[in-house]
């Protein structure tokens, strides 16, 4: 079963512009992944937050989590065409470092 | 320090044939993840494995998918008598194993991708 769910599913904007996606979840979690994914290529790691922390950034992405209300964004700061890719979360499960996934969100960057 | 490898990248098999799929881990790595990817969806967990165990097979399918991963060579995913429905893409992922993924990522390959017929 899926643990995180991204929204929006979909998200359409101009370069430049700032991209929000945010993720929810439902059971307590060690940390919380971000991952991007290419069309038609595999996932690449973009930035990991633990359960206590509570913002993290690396270059244009900052990440919040609030687990009290068991969830998290993405912001990605003055969007370029090449930022064009679907961006998944992904949480801890079951004690065995088993990463689960959400549905993504699609961004789509238009120059 | 080669990536994760997976091959084939593509695969056609007919209704009934067999598809094995092929990933070597990162050098170092010892943990390795498969999982399952239909168009516009997110990644579905399959099974976790270490060297010659498999640690959680929660995912799989109980008939027709096996999954090993040797002492040595590639962790292979095995798809029996195929149906329509297994067509999809099909990711592995490795990680050293050391603190586990609370310290860090998991690394995925680009994906072999089977369309059965």
């Amino acid at each position: 079963s899926q643990q995180g769910e991204e929204d929006p599913q979909a998200l359409s904007i101009q370069e430049g512009e700032n991209a929000t996606m945010n993720c929810s979840y439902k059971t307590s979690i060690n940390n919380l992944q971000w991952y991007r994914q290419n069309s038609g290529r595999g996932l690449v790691h973009l930035i990991l937050i633990r359960s206590n922390e509570r913002e993290k950034h690396s270059g244009r992405l900052r990440v919040t989590l609030d687990t009290s209300k068991k969830s998290s964004s993405l912001l990605i700061t003055a969007s370029r065409a090449a930022d064009t890719a679907s961006y998944f979360c992904a949480t801890l499960s079951g004690g065995y470092n088993k990463l689960i996934f959400g549905a993504g969100t699609r961004l789509a960057v238009h120059p | 320090n080669a990536g994760v490898m997976q091959n084939p990248r593509h695969l056609v098999r007919r209704r009934g044939q067999e598809a094995r799929l092929r990933c070597s881990p990162m050098k170092g790595h010892s943990h390795v993840y498969w999982y399952r990817q239909l168009p516009e969806e997110g990644l579905k967990f399959m099974v976790y494995l270490q060297k010659e165990n498999i640690i959680d097979e929660s995912g799989m399918p109980k008939e027709r998918f096996s999954a090993e991963f040797p002492k040595e060579g590639p962790s292979i995913l095995r798809i029996q008598q195929v149906v329509r429905g297994d067509s999809a893409a099909y990711f592995c992922a490795s990680f050293t194993g050391s603190g586990g993924t609370n310290t860090g990522e998991l690394f995925f390959g680009e994906g072999s991708r089977l369309t059965v017929l």
